[in-house]
């Protein structure tokens, strides 16, 4: 079985200033990662995904995320963040040919202040 | 147009009723899914299902009966709500090929009083 820890629940942070959230994963076979984010009172919307290949993956909203297999993680970045990035960020895992189940982290909240 | 849609947004309704929840997806997706999301923002799936038979039924209570009717549909009914039932509920899609991720809907956040 796999699983996902959110190491912050909760991070405030200035606008224009960089973020970083981290993810740790456990998995004893291959996995795909994601990060989702929730504004509030919505549905969560697909960040970015690592499959295979390249370590550094770009997603939307200027996101990116680094997957390091040694340290099994998935840590998510942001040069320069605005008011508007504002929300629940969650980090997801699923096992590489079983899809059926995508096992989510506990959330991190990113409050960002002027 | 929306991808995943769910009725109703919002349901508040009180101890022991039945209600349900639908859910549909226009994006040719085989597999749908139900989530629920508590007070605490934690997401846990309650059911896969791939063309319309259930592949993942994460030890959800009997009171909670999936149907999918279709594999553009998966409805989600519960009898004898309880307090404990109050959470928002998410239905997603996603592709046959693994790895695309899911599409949700907007939710339905359920109240029971």
């Amino acid at each position: 079985a796999q699983s996902v820890t959110q190491l912050d629940s909760q991070v405030p942070v200035f606008e224009e200033a960089p973020v970083e959230l981290r993810c740790n994963y456990s998995s004893s076979v291959s996995v795909y990662l994601f990060w989702y984010v929730q504004y509030p009172n919505q549905g969560l919307q697909l960040l970015l995904k690592y499959l295979s290949g390249s370590t550094l993956v770009k997603g939307i909203n200027g996101f990116e995320a680094e997957f390091n297999k040694s340290q099994t993680s998935f840590h998510l970045r942001k040069p320069s963040v605005h008011i508007s990035d504002t929300a629940e960020y969650f980090c997801a895992v699923s096992l590489l040919g079983n899809d059926y189940k995508l096992s989510f982290g506990a959330g991190t909240t990113v409050t960002v202040r002027a | 147009d929306t991808a995943v849609s769910q009725t109703p947004k919002y349901l508040v309704t009180q101890m022991g009723n039945d209600k349900s929840i639908k859910c549909e997806q226009n994006l040719g997706h085989d597999t749908m899914y139900w989530y629920k999301q508590d007070s605490k923002k934690f997401l846990k799936i309650m059911f896969s299902y791939n063309n319309k038979e259930l592949i993942i039924n994460e030890t959800v209570p009997n009171r909670f009966s999936p149907k999918s009717p279709d594999k553009a549909h998966l409805n989600l009914h519960i009898n004898s709500l309880e307090l404990g039932d109050s959470a928002v509920y998410f239905c997603a899609s996603s592709p046959p090929l693994g790895g695309q991720g899911y599409t949700f809907g907007s939710g339905t956040r359920l109240t029971v009083v």
